[in-house]
């Protein structure tokens, strides 16, 4: 089955240690997204990536990293640089990344990160 | 720059009853709209989306939605709620520039509870 799998569903983590988040799909699809979901906060988007080798910041990129060195593939790292790194990660990804139709994205289940 | 207004962070209905979800954007550009529905510790799943055409949109579920330009709104709606349908609900905006990243802006969100 086509999809997107994000692991582990759950992560705990030190204060100031680096974790990093994987997120695979198998639906072809060029661009890929992590968004960070906080209660009442609804998703903020972090990276986006259009293609491989090529990835932007969004809106809350600061104490992130990401690669995108192959099409299925889009890590996240939440470094000791992000001061309140517990939330819920989600990755998504969607078709074609130029021209005028929208694209639906389509999303992971999801991972939960706590510090502790 | 786009932004979503969902009004009413969580909201009750009894079963059979109808469900309306509220949800206003504001764009610079003639938006694409969709809608999305998030099960407990779940990623989030299509509901339906507007680009062009018909502003009357039917989505799964027995969902629909109708894009009213005028009041910049699009909001969800249900003739009979099921129990199943409990879940947060999130809208979403993305303005069809050419050549960018697919980006959308979601709403908060809004908690959807259906009562026996």
């Amino acid at each position: 089955d086509g999809g997107i799998t994000q692991s582990p569903k759950y992560l705990f983590r030190k204060e100031g240690q680096n974790v990093t988040l994987s997120c695979e799909q198998n639906l072809n699809h060029d661009a890929m997204y992590w968004y960070r979901q906080d209660p009442g906060q609804g998703l903020r988007l972090i990276y986006y990536s259009q293609i491989v080798n090529d990835f932007q910041k969004g809106d809350i990129a600061e104490g992130y990293s990401v690669s995108r060195e192959k099409k299925e593939s889009f890590p996240l790292t939440v470094t000791s640089a992000q001061k309140n790194p517990t939330a819920f990660y989600l990755c998504a990804s969607s078709m074609a990344s130029g021209g005028v139709r929208a694209d639906t994205q389509y999303f992971g289940p999801g991972t939960r990160l706590t510090v502790l | 720059a786009q932004s979503v207004t969902q009004l009413g962070s969580h909201v009750s209905v009894s079963e059979g009853a109808l469900v309306l979800l509220r949800c206003n954007y504001s764009s610079s550009v003639p938006p694409y709209l969709f809608w999305y529905v998030q099960y407990p510790n779940q990623g989030l799943q299509l509901l339906l989306k507007y680009t062009t055409g018909a502003t009357l949109v039917k989505g799964i579920n027995g969902f629909e939605a109708e894009f009213k330009k005028s009041e910049t709104s699009f909001h969800l709606t249900k003739p009979s709620a099921h129990m199943s349908d409990a879940a947060e609900y999130f809208c979403a905006v993305r303005g069809p520039s050419s050549g960018s990243a697919r980006q959308l802006t979601f709403g908060s969100g809004t908690q959807l509870t259906v009562l026996p």
